[in-house]
């Protein structure tokens, strides 16, 4: 079984609809991450957090919320989606502490949301 | 800030080597990470740099200069399974990985 999930894994919606991805994880790290990709921009860092209480803006937060549920689930939300979120979204996880290498991350398969 | 570069695309023959640069600007650094991600998959760890030096892991060694902000990835015997996106990341003691933008290596018969 895959460590680290994402549901779904492919999805099409419009402009202004709701939608939410969500991650899971059975490695039983406490840090968790979401990304999105664009072609010719590499990963770029939505939120992430440290631990279930714990949850920060990356570098592109704007029109995207989290909810870190459990320590093995974090989701994404975009509350009125537009097509310039069109990507692929991936979850990642890593383990703090847990010596070299620091801070290695875990990914999960992604999340390719084509806005219309 | 934090700024990492490296080319976008590269060219190289089966059975070749090749090598894929990245500089960094960063406060903070704590290691260098390499990454190899296939078209449309997940990102799968290569290689991770944290002193000055040459790592070696089969086909594939990373090199870190910390005085001078670089890396590289080297690839030997390359192969046509070989072609792939290779992302270089920083990771820092804010616990986040930045990462460059990736190089897209295509290898060629």
């Amino acid at each position: 079984d895959a460590d680290v999930t994402q549901t779904p894994r492919n999805r099409i919606t419009k402009t202004g609809k709701r939608i939410m991805l969500e991650c899971s994880q059975t490695k039983g790290h406490d840090r968790m991450y979401w990304y999105r990709q664009d072609p010719g921009l590499g990963l770029r860092l939505i939120y992430y957090s440290f631990d279930v209480k714990d949850i920060n803006k990356g570098e592109i937060s704007d029109g995207y919320s989290v909810s870190r549920q459990a320590q093995a689930k974090f989701s994404l939300s975009l509350e009125s989606a537009i097509p310039n979120q069109t990507a692929l979204y991936f979850c990642a996880t890593s383990d703090f502490g847990s010596g070299e290498p620091y801070n290695e991350q875990f990914f999960g398969p992604g999340t390719r949301l084509t806005v219309l | 800030g934090q700024n990492i570069d490296q080319p976008t695309e590269m060219t190289a023959t089966e059975g070749a080597i090749v090598q894929i640069n990245c500089t960094y600007q960063t406060s903070g650094f704590n290691g260098l990470f390499w990454y190899q991600q296939h078209a449309g998959e997940a990102p799968t760890f290569l290689s991770y740099n944290v002193l000055d030096g040459l790592e070696e892991k089969g086909r594939f060694s990373s090199f870190l200069s910390r005085s001078k902000g670089y890396s590289y990835l080297l690839l030997k015997e390359l192969q046509m399974k070989d072609s792939a996106s290779y992302l270089c990341a920083v990771t820092s003691n804010t616990g986040k990985l930045i990462f460059g933008q990736g190089t897209t290596l295509q290898v060629k018969p």
